[in-house]
């Protein structure tokens, strides 16, 4: 089982419509949890990082953690075509590893 | 904040030679930094963990005499890939996780070097 699973899509969604991102994690213990946007032949930006339960909104993004289903997604919403990347979910251990999923393409459609 | 720099940007070698690749943290101190390589169409792969004062942590399956490690500075990692090859030609990230947790326990990526071996 992978440390860190995301669903490798590619997604697609029209413009203004909401992006749904997902991503598992194994290690129960962790705490920390990031997504990073990475545009083709770009390295990886951060967005945004979650350390609690709930929601966590930033702009149009918003992030949400569910520790008990070991569960962490991204929504992003009014979705733009320069939205158009490879989100990776990236999850620190409790062991003070960072794991980082394999990434979810996302094509907005103007 | 949070800057993460990487030099060179881009490098084409020939095929036998070795590659020097820096890794600085602007400002802010790593006591840890992470190489990564990542192939085309592919995700990003963990090669090592490189810690100031000690030896690099490789991952399974990374050649530590090809792959060089040096961390000899709080702010500055370096990986050299010695006679490389066509087959190492890649995209190679570094990141760094702030010490002092002024940015917190993000890892910043620099801004990655494209390197094509002829």
């Amino acid at each position: 089982q992978k440390e860190v699973e995301q669903n490798s899509g590619p997604l697609s969604v029209p413009e203004g419509a909401i992006a749904s991102l997902n991503c598992t994690y194994s290690d129960r213990g962790s705490q920390s949890f990031f997504w990073y946007r990475q545009y083709s032949g770009k390295s990886p930006e951060l967005i945004m990082s979650i350390y609690s339960n709930g929601d966590k909104e930033d702009g149009r993004f918003t992030a949400q953690l569910n520790k008990a289903s070991q569960y962490v997604s991204l929504l992003i919403r009014d979705s733009q075509p320069s939205d158009s990347a490879t989100y990776l979910c990236a999850v620190r251990s409790a062991g003070n590893q960072f794991y980082f999923g394999t990434g979810t393409s996302l094509t907005v459609i103007p | 904040g949070a800057v993460v720099s990487q030099h060179p940007s881009w490098v084409i070698c020939k095929s036998g030679t070795s590659v020097k690749i820096e890794c600085r943290s602007l400002d802010f101190q790593a006591t840890t930094m992470f190489w990564y390589r990542q192939f085309p169409k592919q995700s990003l792969m963990l090669m090592a963990t490189s810690n100031e004062g000690s030896k690099a942590t490789y991952e399974q399956g990374v050649e530590k005499d090809k792959f060089l490690i040096n961390h000899a500075s709080l702010t500055l990692s370096t990986l050299t890939v010695t006679s490389a090859h066509p087959e190492d030609s890649s995209f190679y990230i570094c990141s760094a996780r702030d010490t002092q947790l002024k940015f917190t326990d993000t890892q910043y990526f620099g801004p990655g070097t494209r390197l094509t071996v002829l």
